[in-house]
């Protein structure tokens, strides 16, 4: 059965840090893997979708890898501004449509 | 605007009195799901839909039941709901992109339900 971690679970840094989160799967049979961000009490908002045959996607400041065979994809934020505070979360999408969340990694940038 | 809308946003009911959340996209979507997420178990998928008249479990359906008569609408029925399915529940859309692969899932607002 997929698994999905998210780590770390929670993240304090000051404003401009570059920092990475980390998400890692059990099953490599995946058709794609999906960064969201989540304000507290709101809905999803995507961004960033890496397919499969995929490595990398790029958005602005945010960047996000996957490497299927070890079943890990990383979320680099680069930068970081309080605005980025929020919980991040990477769902994977496998066979017969079923997606499966991590836990997510709640981010707070100090001013 | 492209969007997943759901209704109501907020509902507060009691036990056994049945209910149906809605929930409709514009974006002519193939692919619809239903999610719940509680704090400590994160979000997951109760049933998804692969197109109209096609629909299948998730990890947790016990206790909904759902239906695909149209593309653009995915209804969540609980038809005696209970404490445990308080909860904030989502609807999202999907769309399959080149050479079999899924382009992104759009999330609605999202449902939040407390069932006394």
């Amino acid at each position: 059965k997929q698994e999905v971690t998210q780590i770390p679970a929670a993240l304090s840094v000051p404003e401009g840090e570059n920092l990475v989160l980390n998400c890692s799967f059990t099953d490599s049979a995946i058709y794609n893997l999906q960064w969201f961000r989540q304000d507290p009490g709101k809905g999803l908002t995507s961004l960033l979708l890496i397919q499969s045959s995929q490595r990398e996607q790029t958005s602005g400041r945010l960047n996000a890898s996957l490497d299927k065979s070890s079943g890990r994809s990383t979320l680099y934020i680069a930068a970081s501004q309080p605005g980025d505070s929020a919980t991040y979360l990477c769902a994977v999408q496998a066979g017969g449509f079923k997606t499966i969340f991590g836990a997510g990694t709640r981010l707070f940038v100090k001013a | 605007e492209a969007q997943v809308t759901q209704n109501p946003r907020y509902l507060i009911t009691v036990t056994g009195k049945k209910l149906t959340v809605t929930c409709s996209q514009n974006m002519n979507h193939e692919y619809m799901s239903w999610y719940r997420q509680d704090p400590g178990l994160g979000l997951r998928q109760i049933y998804y839909s692969m197109n109209v008249e096609v629909t299948d479990k998730g990890d947790v359906p016990e206790g909904y039941k759902v239906s695909r008569k149209e593309k653009r609408n995915f209804p969540l029925i609980l038809e005696s709901p209970s404490p445990n399915q308080t909860s904030l529940y989502f609807c999202a859309s999907q769309t399959q992109g080149q050479g079999g692969s899924y382009n992104e899932q759009f999330f609605g607002p999202g449902t939040r339900l407390t069932v006394l």
